[in-house]
């Protein structure tokens, strides 16, 4: 079975670009992977998904080697309100649809 | 739309009480799921359904735990009987199926559970 592995925590200071991979061994090529952002209090919120190569929204970029053992949410320019726990989910469709979180990383942006 | 819709939103019982959780989903969301945070194990899912069916319940701690679907709008989580070790912020999520075969999930505010 899949298990995707995060980071614990980060820290950055505002304007820096934020990287923050997910290791995800034994997924299949229709699996996808999400990222989502969650602050205290909340519910978690979608950030991006993707299946491969690299996605780009408003907020992130997401990118997915060849390999797919990995994925790597990219923030540009964090501010404050970036301060946030975010978790990678992996979604396996060929192991009986399971969803696979990742134990999250709380990312500490600094002034 | 107002979103997933849980209540209560917080809930404290003692232990060997019934509780019931409640969710509504978004509108046109044949997706639905309920996950278990807590500081200790982070963000589990529990159980999810698709089209009111129960997919995968593997999440469900043990027989104290059922959820139910009876139509597209609603759905229950109960605990019987409650312990304490069952504190925790209970969210459910709604999502539809795209032709992309991509999903997002929508959250719910959660509900803080607290067993004495």
């Amino acid at each position: 079975l899949a298990k995707t592995t995060q980071p614990i925590s980060m820290d950055s200071y505002e304007g820096q670009e934020v990287n923050i991979t997910c290791s995800h061994n034994n997924i299949a090529t229709n699996d996808y992977i999400t990222w989502y952002q969650q602050f205290p209090s909340q519910g978690p919120r979608f950030i991006i998904q993707g299946y491969k190569t690299k996605v780009t929204n408003e907020v992130a970029s997401l990118f997915i080697p060849a390999d797919r053992k990995s994925s790597t949410l990219s923030l540009p320019r964090v501010s404050l309100s970036d301060t946030a726990v975010y978790y990678c989910l992996v979604a396996l469709y060929n192991q009986g649809g399971k969803l696979i979180f990742g134990q999250g990383t709380e990312l500490s942006v600094k002034p | 739309d107002a979103g997933v819709i849980q209540s209560p939103r917080h809930e404290v019982t003692e232990m060997g009480q019934e509780v019931t959780l409640r969710c509504k989903p978004i509108s046109g969301h044949d997706y639905l799921f309920w996950y278990r945070q807590t500081m200790m194990r982070g963000l589990e899912l529990l159980i999810y359904f698709n089209n009111n069916v129960p997919i995968d319940d593997s999440g469900m701690p043990e027989d104290r735990f059922s959820a139910k679907m009876p139509n597209a709008s609603f759905s229950t989580l109960k605990i019987q009987p409650s312990e304490p070790r069952d504190s925790a912020v209970y969210f459910c999520a709604s999502s539809s199926f795209s032709g992309s075969g991509t999903d997002t999930q929508y959250f719910g505010p959660g509900t803080r559970l607290t067993v004495l």
